[in-house]
């Protein structure tokens, strides 16, 4: 059981606007920035989006990212198929003082 | 270009010791980051393990920490990570990642699948 909670699945078609939810409480996402990682089959993960909504340099701006509250979400435009991935969230807990992930969210492109 | 990568058994025996190594290039491990270890459960998601400053300075997931130990060896450019003792449900892939404040796990090695088997 994942500290913040993610949808097991999501799906969308080429070219298609996809929404990853990620959902916390007030000790991790209501106090503290969001994270968002990808993670291509039999690859390490990688960092997609830092405090929220910034991008890394080298990712596209196809992806975003928000936060209201207690819940954040990733965002996908002009999905393709190389988009196909698991996607995690994170973020520090304040009152388990841990890092912590969401259960991950596989993409499916079909 | 900073590169991370993981070495160490991928067989280990139950209550035995597991002992992975982060072999670190293209920066130093004394530069201002943390240096951190994550794991995955096969067909599971990630967990954070801990990470190590330069100095010494160490976090741990409170639910792992009395059984992990993270250590830094500055003149090899490289920092570990001890585990004792091991059961089944420590098999896993272990990544060891670099991350700042603002970007944790900005970077991270390819991972080592460890096995914990009779």
């Amino acid at each position: 059981q994942s500290v913040l909670t993610q949808p097991p699945s999501v799906s969308g078609t080429p070219g298609q606007r996809v929404t990853i939810s990620c959902s916390g409480s007030s000790s991790n996402i209501g106090s503290d920035y969001v994270y968002w990682y990808q993670q291509l089959p039999g690859a390490a993960p990688k960092l997609l989006i830092y405090r929220n909504d910034q991008r890394p340099s080298g990712v596209p701006d196809r992806f975003s990212g928000s936060k209201s509250g207690t819940s954040a979400s990733l965002a996908i435009s002009g999905l393709r198929s190389e988009d196909e991935a698991d996607y995690y969230c994170a973020a520090w807990d304040d009152s388990v003082s841990n890092r912590v992930f969401g259960g991950g969210t596989k993409l499916t492109v079909l | 270009q900073v590169q991370l990568q993981e070495s160490g058994p991928g067989l280990v025996k139950p209550s035995g010791t597991l002992s992975l190594t982060c072999a670190v290039s293209g920066d130093s491990i004394s530069s201002n980051y943390w240096w951190s270890w994550v794991r995955q459960s096969p067909g599971k998601g990630l967990e954070w393990i801990g990470e190590i400053y330069h100095s010494g300075i160490t976090k741990y997931n409170p639910s792992l920490k009395s059984r992990f130990t993270i250590s830094v060896d500055k003149s090899k450019n490289q920092f570990s990570l001890k585990l004792s003792p091991v059961t089944a449900a420590d098999t896993a892939i272990y990544y060891c990642a670099r991350g700042a404040v603002v970007k944790p796990f900005e970077y991270w090695g390819q991972g080592t699948l460890v096995t914990v088997s009779p």
